[in-house]
C-alpha cells in the first residue's frame, strides 16, 4: 500500500499570510504513460463531507479560489494557500489514486493565529 | 450537477450488519464510478472500496474483504454498501463519493452528506 504522510499535523497562520502543507508518498504516484501525478487534495470543514480542491496534483477544481494551489511531482507534493482567509479554517487531506488501495494522508488542521 | 443523498443514521449491535444507501441524481450510475469512504470520530479518511465500471464489479480494500458488499440498482440510480459482523471500531461516518466519468483518476468530486453508523451494545 502507498503510505501518505502529511506535515505538519496542524498549523496556525495569521489572516492574509501563506499556509503551506506538505504531503509525501511512499512510492511515486506519477504515471509515465500520461505524465500525470495521481494526487488530490481535499478540504474538510467541521461537520461537512470533504470537498475536492486540487486534482492531478496541480489542477484547481472549478469554483475553488485561486489562492489555493498545488505543486510537486513523484513523491513530494505541496498545497499552498497564498493568503489565508477565515473561511479556509479546515482539515486538509491529500489522497493518492495511483494504485489500489486508495490512501489518504492523516490530515493537517489549519487554524487562524 | 450531481447530487448524492444517503440514508439516515443507524445504531447497530456488535455482530450485526448495516446497509447504507446512496441515491445519485444529475447523472447515471452507469457513468459514475461510485465509492465509499469512512471516517471514525475525530479521525481521518479511509477508503473502503467502490464500483469499477471497466471491470463491472466492485473492488474492496483488503481490510474489508469478506465483510463488505457494494452493489447498485441501476433502475433507481442507487448504490448500497453493506458491512457485516460489525465491531465497535466500525463506528464512523460513511460517505459515498463519485469520481469524474471517464477519468483514469479516482479522485472524488461529489460526496454524499454522510451516514453515521454507531455500533454499541
Amino acid at each position: 500500500d502507498i503510505v501518505m504522510t502529511q506535515s505538519p499535523d496542524s498549523l496556525a497562520v495569521p489572516l492574509g499570510e501563506r499556509a503551506t502543507i506538505n504531503c509525501k508518498s511512499s512510492q511515486s504516484v506519477l504515471r509515465s504513460s500520461n505524465n500525470k501525478n495521481y494526487l488530490a487534495w481535499y478540504q474538510q470543514k467541521s461537520g461537512q463531507p470533504p470537498k475536492l480542491i486540487i486534482y492531478w496534483a496541480s489542477a484547481r477544481e472549478s469554483g475553488v479560489p485561486d489562492r489555493f494551489s498545488g505543486s510537486g511531482s513523484g513523491t513530494d507534493f505541496t498545497l499552498t494557500i497564498s493568503s489565508l482567509q477565515a473561511e479556509d479554517v479546515a482539515v486538509y487531506y491529500c489522497q493518492q489514486c495511483s494504485s489500489s488501495p486508495l490512501t489518504f494522508g492523516q490530515g493537517t488542521k489549519v487554524e487562524i493565529k | 450537477q450531481v447530487q448524492l443523498v444517503q440514508s439516515g443514521a443507524e445504531v447497530k449491535k456488535p455482530g450485526a450488519s448495516v446497509k447504507v444507501s446512496c441515491k445519485v441524481s444529475g447523472d447515471t450510475l452507469t457513468e459514475l464510478p461510485t465509492h465509499w469512504v469512512r471516517q471514525a470520530p475525530g479521525k481521518g479518511l479511509e477508503w473502503m472500496g467502490g464500483l469499477d465500471l471497466e471491470e463491472g464489479e466492485a473492488i474492496y480494500a483488503q481490510k474489508f474483504q469478506g465483510r463488505v458488499s457494494m452493489t447498485e440498482d441501476i433502475s433507481t440510480d442507487t448504490v448500497y454498501m453493506e458491512l457485516s459482523t460489525l465491531k465497535s471500531d466500525d463506528t464512523a461516518v460513511y460517505y459515498c463519493a463519485t469520481a469524474p466519468p471517464g477519468s483514469s483518476g479516482l479522485f472524488f468530486d461529489y460526496w454524499g452528506q454522510g451516514t453515521l453508523v454507531t455500533v454499541s451494545s
